[in-house]
């Protein structure tokens, strides 16, 4: 059973498009996160949410749209599709946030490529 | 700033050991982790430390943390082909947040 599973894999679109990556955890947890993978490898954090509650939005523009219907999943909606978008979108959850008693280990899907055309 | 320092590329032959150095921002932090990212996949936890250890070993895994100079670095023993990958830090930021360090890429060659 995939602990993280985002879908699809792999997303091809034309630049203006609107498009969505889903992404489903069963292991429990009550936080879960989108990061960005540019092409550097770079990986930057945009949103988190704790039992559906946005509790981290970290400058990201407003075409992206994060929605959690419920703890268990957190999708990620983007509209008007741009050149700088392509990236590798990485789902996360861990259980408790981070920080504090917890140990804070992050667990990840395998990750969501878009490429905008 | 939040600035997590990595090198980029690390070369080393197998058998060696590895060491991938980190440096992070945040004196605050209450764990630091080692991350492992392979191919074509996600993330996955390979170490942390508390901050208020200076040395963590795991196996051929020894985390060692310098808190007054801010540095964080791994060491892999007996370095295997399997180890190729890239290797994240991280520093806990806030209640909420991981904030990455660039990534070093691990190549090993026989």
């Amino acid at each position: 059973d995939t602990a993280v599973s985002q879908t699809p894999k792999y997303l091809v679109t034309q630049m203006g498009n609107d498009k969505s990556i889903k992404c489903e955890q069963n292991l429990g947890h009550d936080t879960m996160y989108w990061y960005k993978q540019d092409s550097k490898k770079f990986l930057k954090i945009m949103f988190s949410y704790n039992n559906k509650e946005l509790i981290i939005n970290e400058t990201v523009p407003n075409r992206f749209s994060p929605k959690s219907p419920d703890k268990a999943h957190l999708n990620l909606h983007i509209n008007s599709l741009e050149l700088g978008d392509s990236a590798v979108y990485f789902c996360a959850s861990s259980q408790g946030g981070i920080g504090g008693s917890n140990t804070g280990e992050l667990f990840f899907g395998e990750g969501s490529r878009l490429t905008v055309l | 700033g939040e600035d997590v320092e990595q090198s980029l590329f690390l070369s080393v032959r197998e058998g060696d050991s590895s060491v991938i150095n980190c440096t992070y921002t945040d004196s605050s932090s209450t764990y630091l982790y080692w991350y492992k990212q392979e191919p074509g996949a996600g993330l996955q936890l390979l170490t942390y430390i508390f901050s208020n250890m200076d040395m963590k070993q795991d196996q051929r895994l020894t985390v060692l943390l310098n808190k007054k100079d801010k540095h964080l670095s791994l060491r892999i023993a007996d370095t295997q082909t399997g180890d190729s990958a890239i290797y994240f830090c991280a520093e806990s930021i806030d209640t909420d947040k991981l904030i990455f360090g660039t990534g070093t890429r691990l190549q090993v060659f026989p």
